[in-house]
């Protein structure tokens, strides 16, 4: 099975930051891999998909890169409506697999 | 509008079955593999199980594995999950999911 490794597990940053969230994979996944943003008690919405592919309505600050065991997801200035959760998925073979997530708190 | 509505959680005591019904609405359901992903109370997303388009395909987590079934209609544009042997460690909102689409969820509480 793949196991997906997810960091930071937490984070604070302030509006207009960079931020950068890291996952990397047990093995290659090629560009098997989606971001998910979580708000608390919200359903989790995909913002990136093929690893860098944006979904449809994703503000472009939001960016993916990677590919094989590594990837990014990088938010180019944070906003107020972006502190949340993030998580890593792994969609290259089963059983399928979330990072542990990332939650990015207001500083 | 595209939809997906689960239904069938409810409390249920440990050993007992409970089956989830998803019911989707609003796009091609026999285009797109599917998937069950739950988060327990205050913890992360776990992908439980995933189905292909023509059910030819199926996966399930290792905490899942030889006691849950995924299955659909797509007469019925329906996804399913019976869960067998219920643990308290399955309490969790279940969500029926195309990935990019999610439905809200429906809870499942395992206790005696």
């Amino acid at each position: 099975d793949i196991q997906m490794t997810q960091s930071p597990s937490a984070m604070s940053a302030s509006v207009g930051d960079r931020v950068t969230i890291t996952c990397r994979a047990s093995q290659g996944i090629s560009n098997y891999l989606a971001w998910f943003q979580q708000k608390p008690g919200k359903v989790p919405k995909r913002l990136i998909y093929a690893a860098s592919s944006l979904q449809s309505g994703v503000p472009s600050r939001f960016s993916g890169s990677g590919s094989g065991t590594e990837f990014t997801l990088t938010i180019s200035s944070l906003q107020p409506e972006d502190f949340a959760t993030y998580y890593c998925l792994q969609h290259n073979s089963y059983p399928y697999s979330f990072g542990q997530g990332t939650k990015l708190e207001i500083k | 509008e595209v939809q997906l509505v689960e239904s069938g959680g409810g409390l249920v005591q440990p050993g007992r079955s409970l089956r989830l019904s998803c019911a989707a609405s609003g796009f091609t359901f026999d285009d797109y593999a599917m998937h069950w992903v739950r988060q327990a109370p205050g913890k992360g997303l776990e992908w439980v199980s995933g189905i292909s388009w023509n059910s030819g395909s199926t996966g399930y987590a290792d905490s899942v594995k030889g006691r849950f079934t995924i299955s659909r209609d797509n007469a019925k544009n329906s996804l399913y999950l019976q869960m067998n042997s219920l643990r308290a460690e399955d309490t969790a909102l279940y969500y029926c999911a195309t990935l990019d689409v999610w439905g809200k969820g429906t809870t499942v509480t395992v206790s005696s």
